[in-house]
């Protein structure tokens, strides 16, 4: 089946810093990405739809500045959470589009970025 | 509030025991549903995705889900579970009119021991 990569799959960084998480296609090319954060012991939650060549939406309660999201190529997404605190501390997944169209395209997942900010 | 939810937080059970695992939805519109499994240390999988048809489908791994329009519900099921079955079971939902965005419950972490 078809691959995602996520990198790094665990970070460490102080308050205040920017980290950014990377989101691969590995065998496939996809127009659309979507990153989702996962509280422990909670499910995930769809934070955006990154969109290849344009601007991602973000869900309602996301901040944009937040959490940039970058999706430059057909294999590429990436999330930078900017200037990180402890709550920001999460799981972050991603998951990019096997082709068809809504009712048929399959949803394939990365292996998720662990991000714990002292 | 549109939603899903998922019946029990944990399962445990023994080898050969019989599994089923609930899931409602609120969504009123028309629905593709899927369910998918994270095992340890690993990225979330698919294991069966119900778009229309037969309400009742299979999946890999033994895995089958019962599609209940009526009720807002689709369960998934296995007859007999392995250990291998270990795993956290999303179920997840995507309402046609939101594209490709899925909605998941909150998780059931089932522990089958050997």
């Amino acid at each position: 089946g078809a691959v995602v990569s996520q990198h790094p799959s665990r970070v460490i960084c102080k308050s205040g810093t920017s980290v950014k998480i990377e989101c691969r296609s590995l065998d496939f090319q996809a127009t659309t990405m979507f990153w989702y954060r996962q509280f422990p012991k909670q499910s995930l939650m769809l934070m955006a739809t990154s969109n290849e060549g344009s601007k991602a939406t973000y869900e309602q309660g996301v901040e944009k500045d937040k959490f940039l999201i970058n999706h430059a190529s057909l294999t590429l997404s990436t999330l930078t959470v900017t200037s990180a605190h402890p709550e920001d501390s999460s799981f972050y997944i991603c998951s990019a589009r096997l082709g068809g169209g809504a009712l048929t395209g399959e949803l394939f997942f990365g292996e998720g970025s662990r991000l714990t900010v002292l | 509030a549109q939603s899903v939810s998922q019946h029990n937080h944990h399962v445990i059970l023994s080898e050969a025991a019989s599994l089923e695992l609930g899931c409602n939805y609120s969504y009123g519109g028309t629905v593709n549903l899927f369910w998918y499994v994270q095992y340890p240390g690993q990225h979330l999988q698919l294991l069966l995705k119900y778009f229309s048809g037969d309400p009742l489908v299979k999946g890999i791994k033994g895995f089958e889900d019962e599609f209940i329009k009526s009720k807002f519900s689709f369960n998934l099921r296995k007859p007999s579970v392995q250990w291998s079955d270990t795993a956290e079971y999303f179920c997840a939902v995507n309402p046609l009119a939101a594209g490709n965005k899925l909605t998941f419950g909150g998780g059931t972490r089932v522990l089958v021991k050997p």
